[in-house]
């Protein structure tokens, strides 16, 4: 059963555009939003995280906007470059079961 | 490099055969995941230790899969009977264990082909 849903499940965009990646969940005992970036032959390595209790988290060009009571969170991606062609993963950690639940992912190519 | 190795990197194996990979954590840190990719799909958790404690199994995919870290440091998982559903990527991944939010840092994974 796949708790977290992500759309798309592929993006591309030029360079300098803002893709934006939508997550939604259904379990309220979520708390905690992680984003991950997987490149390939690599691990996820975390990018930007946030708790229901903010609804926007910016860092550099990641930000994160959340709507609680929608349970949506979403990315966005400021002025993108190649190098941040990858695969994205939302997640939600259950802090009662110690464990990250993932989303599908979304492939994003951007452009030059 | 996010100091999460694991062995092998790749492993091809017949169905049936047993196959075990190694996952050596941050040295520092108390927690330790095990997780599974398939293509085109999000990491899917199995399993966790709490140093050498299981604390969490009841996601293992089946009772051919089994994982151990005896003395809180590096952990093995072990398939037995491999199918060819096993086929996949699996991600090992640890935390400091200071705090449930604390950042999971993944190794680069072994991809297992059962042919």
């Amino acid at each position: 059963q796949q708790q977290v849903k992500q759309s798309p499940q592929s993006l591309i965009v030029q360079k300098g555009g803002i893709p934006i990646i939508n997550c939604a969940y259904e379990n309220t005992a979520f708390d905690y939003f992680p984003w991950y970036q997987q490149f390939p032959g690599k691990g996820p390595a975390l990018l930007i995280a946030i708790r229901p209790d903010v609804s926007e988290k910016k860092e550099g060009r990641f930000t994160i906007s959340f709507n609680k009571s929608a349970k949506q969170f979403s990315l966005h991606i400021m002025d993108s470059q190649p190098g941040d062609s990858a695969t994205y993963f939302c997640a939600a950690f259950n802090n009662a079961g110690n464990m990250l639940t993932f989303g599908g992912g979304t492939r994003l190519m951007v452009k030059p | 490099d996010t100091g999460v190795s694991q062995d092998p990197r790749h492993k091809i194996t017949k169905r049936g055969q047993n196959v075990t990979f190694r996952c050596d954590p941050i040295s520092e840190h108390n927690r330790l995941y095990w997780y599974r990719q398939t293509l085109g799909q999000g990491p899917e958790f199995l399993t966790y230790f709490q140093n050498e404690a299981q604390l969490e199994k009841s996601r293992l995919l089946s009772d051919r899969f089994s994982a151990e870290r005896p003395k809180g440091s590096f952990s093995t998982l072990e398939i037995q009977r491999t199918e060819q559903g096993d086929s996949a990527m699996y991600l090992c991944a640890s935390s400091p264990g200071t705090h449930s939010y604390n950042e999971q840092f993944f190794g680069p994974g072994t991809r297992l082909t059962v042919l």
